[in-house]
């Protein structure tokens, strides 16, 4: 699987926009880009995956430039809830015998009031 | 359905004792990961399942450690003669076969060796 990089952590204000950035650029042409997050002592939550065209959900929108390199997760209006950890991973979405997610340190958002 | 369970959410161990986790997956999910973490970190694989066939190990999973599906519906992890590194996070996910939907994952166990 292709690897990502994600800054260590960031902050945003509470009803602003939390924009969080994974470069992934030696990703292949099968792969998808998912995002899980972390809350504390929770186990991770999926929440929005894509191939190449942006994607939005009740959750979060996913913004994959033109030449799949980069990503951006976009939270439209962040709360404190969406204080967590968040994980940006590169995969195809099927495994054969490779199924496993393989998750890096992610990047620590905090959202202060 | 209302997820992945995972039994017990906290245990406490002597070292050396063994313990044993399980995982409910979601019912119609083939397969089945766990996982560890450690504080800091993201969740490492362990292995998975898919039905009751374990088709991939990790070299994490050292001989002290035992997983089973039996019948490819709930799992167990078994630890035996648990040391202190063992404490962690272990979290149990599932999925369909095809990953499109990603993983659901449980809330985890957490393990405390003493």
């Amino acid at each position: 699987d292709a690897k990502t990089t994600q800054p260590t952590s960031m902050d945003c204000a509470e009803g602003r926009a939390a924009n969080l950035p994974c470069n992934h650029s030696t990703i292949s042409g099968n792969e998808y880009v998912y995002w899980y997050r972390q809350i504390h002592s929770q186990g991770p939550q999926y929440i929005i995956h894509g191939l190449k065209n942006n994607e939005t959900n009740e959750m979060a929108s996913l913004i994959i430039t033109e030449d799949r390199k980069s990503s951006t997760l976009i939270l439209p209006h962040a709360t404190l809830r969406d204080t967590a950890v968040y994980y940006c991973i590169v995969r195809a979405p099927w495994a054969g015998a490779n199924s496993k997610l393989t998750f890096g340190k992610g990047i620590t958002l905090s959202v202060r009031p | 359905d209302t997820g992945v369970s995972q039994n017990p959410r906290h245990k406490i161990t002597k070292r050396g004792q063994n313990v044993t986790f399980r995982c409910d997956p979601i019912s119609e999910h083939n397969r089945l990961y766990w996982y560890r973490q450690t504080l800091g970190q993201g969740p490492e694989f362990l292995t998975y399942f898919q039905n009751e066939a374990q088709l991939e190990k990790s070299r994490l999973l050292s001989d002290r450690f035992s997983a089973e599906r039996p019948k490819g519906s709930f799992s167990t992890l078994e630890i035996q003669r648990t040391e202190q590194g063992d404490s962690a996070m272990y979290l149990c996910a599932s999925s369909l076969e095809r990953l499109r939907y990603g993983y659901t994952f449980g809330s985890g166990t957490r393990l405390t060796v003493v």
